[in-house]
């Protein structure tokens, strides 16, 4: 299977935790992104990379939140201090050109 | 911040109806997308449509670009039992055709009665 995979699929913490997700992109996609979908909801933009710049945050990513992708191929997305208000599921997706690919997503249960 | 308006929330059909949501801005979208989600799932792309007016078909599936760019249409024609799912809407406003943030409605569930 060549798509969008994440790891893990599912994370349970405790409140206080830090956790990390992984994203791995469909080979040779430059852009990679990440959203967040609480339930009831659509997906929300988090942030998105070309490579390995991150090109735009928006005002949902609290400074607990860091995202990296340090060689232009998979990227972390790193939640500290973790608060039950993150519970969630986080959508990676990717692009080469003009159409978003998405992952299975990882869902988080803060405690 | 931005947020798409999609209706019907709900939809409950019959096996073999057409069925017909649609999404609306108050501002202007250069791309507009359909997607599907699975439960438990990430969303699946369905169609995409970049210029205003354009209508696309994929299968059963028809989508519009409205032609003001603040609004789109979804429909299915002849429903099955695995169209069941959610239907999101998605718009992106900056040049650069989907490969800008998205901006998601709520969703439309459609239940499929057999």
């Amino acid at each position: 299977d060549t798509g969008v995979s994440q790891d893990p699929r599912h994370k349970i913490t405790k409140r206080g935790q830090n956790v990390t997700f992984r994203c791995d992109p469909i080979s040779e996609h430059n852009r990679l992104y990440w959203y967040r979908q609480t339930l009831g909801q659509g997906p929300e933009f988090l942030t998105y990379f070309q490579n390995e710049a991150q090109l735009e945050k928006s005002r949902l990513l609290s400074d607990r939140f860091s995202a990296e992708r340090p060689k232009g191929s998979f990227s972390t997305l790193e939640i500290q201090r973790t608060e039950q208000g993150d519970s969630a599921m986080y959508l990676c997706a990717s692009t080469q050109t003009d159409t978003q690919y998405f992952g299975p997503g990882t869902r988080l249960t803060v405690l | 911040g931005q947020q798409l308006n999609q209706s019907p929330q709900s939809m409950f059909i019959q096996e073999g109806e057409d069925v017909s949501m649609n999404c609306t801005s108050s501002s202007i979208f250069n791309t507009w997308l359909w997607y599907k989600q699975d439960p438990g799932e990430g969303p699946v792309l369905l169609i995409a449509l970049y210029k205003a007016g354009e209508l696309t078909s994929n299968g059963r599936l028809t989508a519009q670009f409205g032609i003001t760019r603040k609004d789109s249409f979804l429909n299915i024609s002849a429903s099955i039992p695995s169209d069941v799912g959610i239907y999101f809407c998605a718009g992106a406003q900056s040049p650069g055709r989907g490969n800008t943030p998205l901006v998601f409605g709520k969703g439309t569930r459609l239940s499929v009665i057999a």
